[in-house]
């Protein structure tokens, strides 16, 4: 059974600096990964979809690697700001369960200005 | 605007009593879903659906119902089997390549 980690699952950094959060996944058959950003008492808005085939994607400050036979994904931000300041949740899907997506816990990031 | 929403935000409700929770989207996206999340265990797949008139049972189907009449609309039931049906229900929606989105989210408490 596919299970997903987030390491770690809290972490504190002052404002400018640049930060890596790390997702692990048992199955290597997935078909996407997705990394999503939650805000307190919020909805889950979509940051970056990785198809099985790719090995990174970017959007704007955020880069997201995946690397499917070792069964990991980073999330690095660049130039992190106090409004980064939120829950990140990784996700991956199969192509079973209709790609129902299979989460981690979440690492929540501060950041201080 | 293009999204998903559900309603209502927040619910309350006696033990014993079934409640609905909406979602509709305006995305054209043939697949939805429902997770479940609560404090310190992340989304759980309830139920989900890849096309109109179809659904099929998540992890934590128990206790919980589903339709799936219209493509835009998968209304979610908890029903008073559902043993601690307290938590934070999302609703998402997915097309091609299943680039899953998110609504709001309906935060539900059962007394």
């Amino acid at each position: 059974k596919q299970e997903v980690t987030q390491i770690p699952a809290a972490l504190s950094v002052p404002e400018g600096e640049n930060l890596v959060l790390n997702c692990s996944f048992t199955d290597s058959a997935i078909y996407n990964l997705q990394w999503f950003r939650q805000d307190p008492g919020k909805g889950l808005t979509s940051l970056l979809l990785i198809q099985s085939s790719q090995r990174e994607q970017t959007s704007g400050r955020l880069n997201a690697s995946l690397d499917k036979s070792s069964g990991r994904s980073t999330l690095y931000i660049a130039a992190s700001q106090p409004g980064d300041s939120a829950t990140y949740l990784c996700a991956v899907s199969s192509n079973q369960a209709g790609t129902a997506l299979i989460f981690g816990k979440g690492t929540t990031l501060s950041v201080s200005s | 605007d293009g999204g998903i929403t559900q309603s209502p935000k927040y619910l309350f409700r006696k033990e014993g009593q079934n409640v609905t929770l909406s979602c509709e989207q305006n995305l054209n996206h043939d697949a939805m879903y429902w997770y479940r999340q609560d404090p310190g265990q992340g989304l759980r797949l309830i139920y989900y659906s890849q096309i109109v008139n179809d659904f099929q049972k998540g992890d934590i189907a128990e206790g919980y119902s589903v339709s799936r009449e219209k493509k835009e609309s998968f209304p979610l039931t908890v029903t008073s089997a559902q043993k601690n049906p307290t938590a934070f229900y999302l609703c998402a929606s997915a097309g091609q390549p299943y680039e899953q989105y998110f609504g709001p989210g309906t935060r539900l408490t059962v007394t």
